[in-house]
């Protein structure tokens, strides 16, 4: 079957610098991408989403990048914070079947993100 | 407004016995996911709830049933426990079931099956 995947299990950085967290797709009918954040103890939390008619979307520290010609999705994270600590999943979606439908999100594994002070 | 609320938060059982896992979506979404979390497998759908009615179903055999009420709260259930159930379980909501509708998560049920 399809699946989304990680390229990196784990990723550690300085605090201050950037962090890239990679993943690649490969259902070419997926339409909209999801990054999630999950510190210890909690559940997935929304961070940012893409659909496939953009390629680029920016939010507060976090920008996704689409490259569908690759089917590749990144989340970069500026000036990294100890806060950011956490395992970063990287989901996708397809609108063709059931009309839309949350059923049809696919998570990738996850990256650790460990920061170091 | 508050979030995602799952009871209970820790649950132990032993292979044989059932279970009943219980979601509270946010005030005013109708939709509600259940996921499965374990370190093998990740993240992996189960039931997606709409108007109580189960819009959409993963790849889990008959043992993993689920149901919505009117006030859109939503209970799953887990019948003959076997150990491979033991996972995070975790309920998600969001307005609508439409594919970019926002889910929010709750913290999750940790069921152990000893």
């Amino acid at each position: 079957g399809e699946s989304v995947g990680l390229h990196l299990p784990t990723l550690s950085v300085q605090e201050g610098d950037n962090s890239i967290i990679n993943c690649a797709y490969s259902n070419s009918a997926s339409d909209y991408f999801i990054w999630y954040k999950q510190e210890s103890g909690k559940g997935p939390q929304f961070i940012i989403d893409i659909r496939s008619n953009m390629d680029k979307r920016q939010g507060q520290r976090v920008t996704v990048l689409l490259n569908k010609t690759v089917k590749h999705l990144s989340l970069q994270i500026a000036a990294t914070q100890p806060g950011d600590s956490a395992v970063y999943f990287c989901a996708e979606n397809s609108s063709q079947n059931y009309g839309g439908s949350q059923g049809n999100l696919i998570f990738g594994k996850g990256t650790k993100l460990s920061v170091k002070p | 407004k508050a979030g995602v609320t799952q009871t209970p938060r820790y649950l132990i059982k032993t292979r044989g016995q059932q279970v009943t896992l219980s979601c509270s979506p946010i005030s005013g979404h109708r939709s509600v996911s259940w996921y499965q979390q374990t370190p093998g497998q990740g993240l992996q759908f189960l039931f997606e709830y709409f108007s109580e009615t189960q819009r959409n179903k993963g790849n889990f055999p008959g043992r993993f049933s689920g149901r919505q009420f009117s006030n859109s709260r939503s209970e799953m259930n887990v019948s003959t426990l076997e150990l491979g159930d033991s996972a995070l379980y975790l309920c998600a909501s969001s307005l609508f079931p439409a594919t970019n509708e926002k889910l929010f998560f709750g913290s999750g049920t940790q069921l152990s099956v000893l």
